[in-house]
């Protein structure tokens, strides 16, 4: 199984400053034949289920404000927010779906400062 | 519009059998992979497995695996997950989700998590 590791546990960021927050997992989740990383993030809003932000590592979904970026290839991925907002305090995950099964990594929880 | 609806709130005993469900709509319901995602309370998302509809074809995680059964009704449009006997340790919110796909050659890869039913949680307590 693909061991997703994300870092840190928690993030304390003040209103329009950069959270950064670390996904790594335990082998190379690089598709070869598309040349594409199967790596998605997730936002969880406390009473609400998941939310896609970004997939393929770094393609966001539709809708999602372009303040959210994803970058990394390989084994080692970033999800970056610029200039906070307080509706982005939430639970982020991110998850592979190179091979079954598709695990997500622990959980980064962000809070404002 | 696409979207999963899961049936409602269940509180059950150790020991009982339950059998939740997850009705989509607004896609075709045979060829997208739907998969069931656990959140216990205060821990993280994980995956439990997956049923792609059109045949049936089920994955489990080696976490669930023998602990739960996937299925699907085509003929409804409905995914369900059930128990045959749960133990305390169940209690959780559960979700459903379709895998977005697409075609590459003629391989069909699964993409993210894109649509998510509303969760169903299960207490199970004595």
């Amino acid at each position: 199984d693909i061991v997703m590791t994300q870092s840190p546990d928690s993030l304390a960021v003040s209103l329009g400053e950069r959270a950064t927050i670390n996904c790594k997992s335990s082998q190379s989740i690089l598709y070869s034949s598309n040349n594409k990383d199967f790596l998605a993030w997730y936002q969880q809003k406390p009473g609400q289920p998941p939310k896609l932000l970004i997939y393929w590592a770094s393609t966001r979904e539709s809708g999602v404000p372009d303040r959210f970026s994803g970058s990394g290839s390989g084994t080692d991925f970033t999800l970056t927010i610029n200039s906070l907002q307080a509706e982005d305090v939430a639970v982020y995950y991110c998850q592979q779906y190179f091979s079954s099964p598709c695990n997500f990594g622990q959980g980064t929880k962000l809070e404002i400062k | 519009e696409v979207q999963l609806v899961q049936s409602g709130a269940e509180v059950k005993k150790p020991g009982e059998s339950l059998k939740i469900s997850c009705e989509a709509s607004g896609y075709t319901f045979t060829t997208y992979w739907i998969g069931w995602v656990r959140h216990m309370p205060g821990k993280g998302l994980e995956w439990m497995g997956i049923i792609y509809p059109g045949d049936s074809d089920t994955t489990y995680s080696p976490s669930f695996q023998g602990q739960v059964t996937i299925s699907a009704d085509k003929s409804i449009s409905t995914a369900y997950l059930q128990w045959s006997s749960l133990k305390p340790s169940d209690t959780a919110m559960y979700y459903c989700a379709r895998h977005n796909q697409h075609l590459l050659g003629t391989t069909l890869l699964r993409d993210a998590f894109d649509i998510w039913g509303q969760g169903t949680t299960v207490t199970v307590s004595s």
